[in-house]
């Protein structure tokens, strides 16, 4: 099992639409989530990270995460086809590992 | 502006040649990361070095090696010895180890054919 499970999709929907991406992770130490945005043939980029449990709000987006259930989500509201990218969820890894894990990331398609 | 300059952006070599992937970076960050990343498999870490001039194997370093002579200069060169070269590469630093805020390259796709 890896330690953070994301779906790989990927998603369609249409403009306006609230996207909900999700993930779940297996190691109770881990503190701190991020969430990272990939456009098509480039690096990805910070967009949002939370520390321990609780929401985040940016803007259109809102980054959640239950420690109790070990799940993270990501909000995008009011999607845009600017949003159409890869988004990648990842966990700073705890003790002596405290380097980043990945998701496999989830492929959004926003269409107008 | 501040960042991580990869280069090329795309790179075609031969198969059973040697290539270095250059990764420069004027951020002033001490940890540097070489991400590899293929279709559904997300990104595996190849190396990581915390400082300059200390380096560790990540996750997949078989067939890579790498140098950190310098802080600003992270440069990764993919051997002979990888028995599947052809991939999408990226570079990343963070201010220090134990971050979560990486700040990535635009990457170098290399071909080998």
């Amino acid at each position: 099992q890896k330690e953070v499970e994301q779906d790989p999709g990927p998603l369609s929907v249409p403009e306006g639409a609230i996207v909900s991406l999700n993930c779940t992770y297996s190691n109770s130490a881990f503190q701190y989530f991020m969430w990272y945005r990939q456009y098509s043939r480039k690096g990805p980029e910070l967009l949002m990270y939370t520390y321990s449990s609780g929401n985040k709000e940016d803007g259109r987006f809102t980054a959640q995460v239950d420690k109790s259930s070990k799940y993270i989500s990501l909000f995008i509201r009011d999607s845009q086809p600017s949003d159409s990218a890869t988004y990648l969820c990842a966990a700073l890894g705890a003790g002596n590992n405290r380097k980043l894990i990945w998701g496999l990331g989830t492929s959004l398609a926003v269409n107008p | 502006d501040g960042g991580i300059t990869q280069s090329p952006k795309y790179l075609f070599r031969k198969e059973g040649q040697n290539v270095t992937l250059s990764c420069e970076q004027n951020l002033n960050h001490d940890a540097m990361y070489w991400y590899r990343q293929d279709p559904g498999q997300g990104l595996r870490l190849i190396y990581y070095s915390q400082i300059v001039n200390d380096f560790q194997k990540g996750d997949i370093a078989e067939g890579y090696s790498v140098s950190r002579e310098k802080k600003e200069s992270f440069p990764l060169t993919v051997t002979s010895a990888q028995k599947n070269p052809t991939a999408f590469y990226l570079c990343a630093s963070s201010k220090s180890w134990g971050t979560y805020g990486y700040t990535f390259g635009s990457g170098t796709r290399l071909t080998v054919v």
